[in-house]
């Protein structure tokens, strides 16, 4: 049984770059949620996605925007990168709307120079 | 004040003591309460998912909530030092489509042999 997955598990980007990060859910899941946490913190919630479309958002800009594919895969983006988007990044997912616990993947670490 | 507080540690324990790990949050509306395990350079585990107030068990662990202190535990007996970890606390509040779990900062645990 597949967990979560994410690629890539490392990147190393430039300030105003553009990034891009996929997550698979775990086989039976259907909703994707995506979190930063910064080393030492506990993970901060930017958005979630079910039925392709974002649900609910944390307190993030519109710089991060994703996307969910109709296998339930997501993807994050994060525009014009600033030094302080370095962080990892974890994707969760769940089954429906409802009250079923987080799956998380390990992440990808986002180093911003 | 932040929504939920976790004393960070370090906590140092012996193999086989009992592990006492605490949360305490200011928000009444706070129904579902988890403890997750985070692995160095890994995504946090689920351990732990209870709703509202009380103890539950699994195995080694015991996860308590006292909603009218605004106070959640975690026990860990007979401790390991595979349970050498980050834990997390986190919780939500109503049903149905809240995914914005609200995290502490996670508790640095070591177990010596």
């Amino acid at each position: 049984d597949a967990g979560v997955t994410q690629s890539p598990t490392h990147l190393i980007k430039t300030r105003g770059q553009q990034v891009t990060l996929r997550c698979s859910p775990k086989s039976g899941h259907d909703t994707v949620s995506w979190y930063q946490q910064a080393l030492g913190q506990g993970p901060q919630f930017i958005f979630q996605y079910y039925e392709e479309e974002e649900r609910q958002r944390g307190n993030f800009p519109d710089r991060f925007s994703g996307h969910q594919f109709p296998n339930y895969s997501s993807e994050l983006n994060v525009n014009a990168l600033l030094l302080g988007d370095s962080a990892l990044y974890l994707c969760a997912s769940s089954f429906g709307l409802g009250n079923s616990p987080l799956h998380f993947g390990n992440g990808t670490r986002l180093t911003v120079t | 004040q932040k929504e939920v507080e976790q004393d960070p540690g370090p906590l140092s324990v012996p193999e086989g003591a009992i592990v006492s790990l605490n949360c305490t949050y200011s928000n009444s509306a706070f129904q579902y309460f988890m403890w997750y395990r985070q692995y160095s350079r890994k995504g946090p585990e689920l351990l732990m998912y209870t709703y509202s107030s009380g103890n539950k068990e699994d195995g080694r662990f015991t996860a308590q909530v006292d909603k009218s202190s605004k106070y959640i535990s975690l026990f860990i007996r007979d401790s390991q030092p595979s349970d050498s970890a980050t834990y997390l606390c986190a919780m939500s509040a109503g049903a149905g489509n809240n995914r914005k779990l609200i995290w502490g900062l996670g508790t640095s645990l070591a177990v010596n042999p």
